[in-house]
């Protein structure tokens, strides 16, 4: 099983759809993190959780919102967005007391 | 706050040919410094990795020295193959306001191989 898993890979929306990214880590990490990478930009960190306590947001827009049931899954729930948030999303995670990060595959999403 | 740069792309070089992709950084304390992969497709690989100074990350035929005194982190490859085309990101980690160790990557580079 691949240490980190994402789902769907890809997602087409329209922008009054309501859909999740789901990611799911298998390594026993505690943190989990939501990227966005978009074509000629920087990747952005956009939340992170800590033992399903989210520490981080990066001043993203409300349309975004993360979900951490527990250390092994994270969601992030889409509504109302915009095509500029067309993206490849990424989840990864990390040990607690660690500073690697290992990364899923990603969800190439699509908003029309 | 923090910040890396590295060169921008693109990189196109023959098989076999020497690759070099600098990497400069600034950070208040002592991070640890990371080359990350990204395969077409796909997400981001830890490629190599450096925690302290005159360290040497190496994998794959990569390499990569931690230099304090440049604050550089230069990613090397003495014959590259096709297989290696990819982007390439170098990063930093820095405690952030938890226990976390937040990444600031650079902009990234993309390699292309030719046969």
């Amino acid at each position: 099983e691949t240490g980190v898993t994402q789902t769907p890979r890809h997602l087409v929306m329209g922008m009054t759809n309501k859909k999740s990214l789901k990611c799911e880590q298998h390594l026993g990490h505690n943190a989990m993190y939501w990227y966005k990478q978009s074509a000629k930009k920087p990747l952005e960190l956009m939340f992170v959780y800590n033992f399903k306590e989210q520490t981080e947001n990066n001043s993203v827009p409300s349309r975004f919102s993360p979900e951490c049931p527990n250390s092994s899954h994270l969601f992030l729930h889409l509504h109302t967005l915009q095509p500029e948030d067309s993206a490849l999303y990424l989840c990864a995670s990390s040990l607690l007391e660690g500073n690697e990060q290992f990364f899923g595959p990603g969800t190439r999403l699509t908003v029309l | 706050g923090n910040s890396v740069t590295q060169m921008e792309g693109p990189v196109t070089l023959s098989e076999e040919a020497f690759l070099t992709i600098n990497c400069t950084y600034t950070a208040t304390g002592y991070p640890s410094l990371f080359w990350y992969v990204q395969y077409p497709g796909e997400g981001l690989q830890l490629l190599l990795k450096a925690t302290k100074a005159d360290d040497k990350g190496s994998n794959k035929g990569f390499e990569a020295t931690y230099r304090k005194e440049t604050t550089s982190f230069h990613l090397e490859k003495g014959s590259v193959q096709v297989s290696d085309s990819a982007v390439y990101f170098c990063a930093l980690s820095d405690v952030s306001g938890g226990s976390n160790y937040k990444l600031t990557f650079g902009k990234g580079t993309l390699l292309t191989v030719n046969p």
